[in-house]
């Protein structure tokens, strides 16, 4: 199962809002609502942001939303923040079980 | 407080095997499903494995299949990954990751890691 295709890098300015892809097939993204979102700060656990697809956990700031179209997910911060700064990996449900990860995006406040 | 606590750091030489713990504690660990997930240096997340709730059934990314276990001690709440014939490629931080919903795929609580280093 290769992973998920992200841009390697997405950059705004505070106050922008941004759009992060991932991009997968019919039998994974395409197919599947598992779709979630995971901030990592440098030297972090991953932060779970969004979940199947759309949903934020309690918590998290509603600045972050999610999306689907066909087999490509996003993630739009909005009002972005110096806090925003990080890598963001998306991650879908393949199938028997198995989950796949994007290959991540660094997300750069100018 | 929910949290999976692993420990620090491990040393292998190649072709060795390690075991790596991660304790929960603050919730039902028998109603949640647990995920391994690794990231190399400098390198993006990998999905590894899945224990299911009861302990007894797991899946394995295809590229582990056939050198990796994860089980559970019910006893004390204790997940384990076990990865053998190690090489170079394997030095990475290891988290365990627990599935917030049934279903979900939501990976809620994650421990601080486990780094191992495969090196001769």
């Amino acid at each position: 199962q290769s992973a998920l295709t992200q841009p390697a890098s997405v950059s705004g300015s505070p106050g922008q809002s941004i759009t992060l892809s991932c991009t997968g097939k019919h039998s994974d993204v395409g197919t599947y609502t598992l779709v979630s979102w995971y901030q990592q700060h440098p030297g972090k656990a991953p932060k779970l942001m969004i979940y199947e697809v759309n949903k934020r956990p309690s918590g998290v700031s509603d600045r972050f939303s999610g999306s689907k179209s066909g087999s490509t997910a996003s993630l739009t911060i909005s009002g972005l923040q110096a806090e925003d700064e990080a890598d963001y990996y998306c991650c879908s449900y393949v199938d028997r079980s198995k989950y796949v990860f994007g290959t991540g995006t660094k997300v750069t406040v100018l | 407080q929910v949290q999976l606590e692993q420990s620090g750091a491990e040393v292998r030489k190649p072709g060795a095997s390690v075991r790596i713990p991660c304790k929960t504690s603050g919730y039902a660990f028998d109603f949640h499903y647990m995920h391994w997930v690794r990231q190399a240096p400098g390198q993006g997340l990998e999905w590894m494995a899945v224990l299911h709730p009861s302990g007894s059934e797991a899946t394995y990314a295809q590229s582990f299949q056939g050198r990796i276990t994860v089980t559970r001690d019910a006893s004390s709440g204790t997940f384990y990954m076990d990865l053998w014939s190690l090489e170079s490629g394997d030095t990475a931080i290891y988290f365990c990751a627990r599935e917030m919903e049934t279903g979900s795929g939501a990976l809620d609580i994650w421990g601080q890691g486990t780094m191992v280093t495969v090196s001769s």
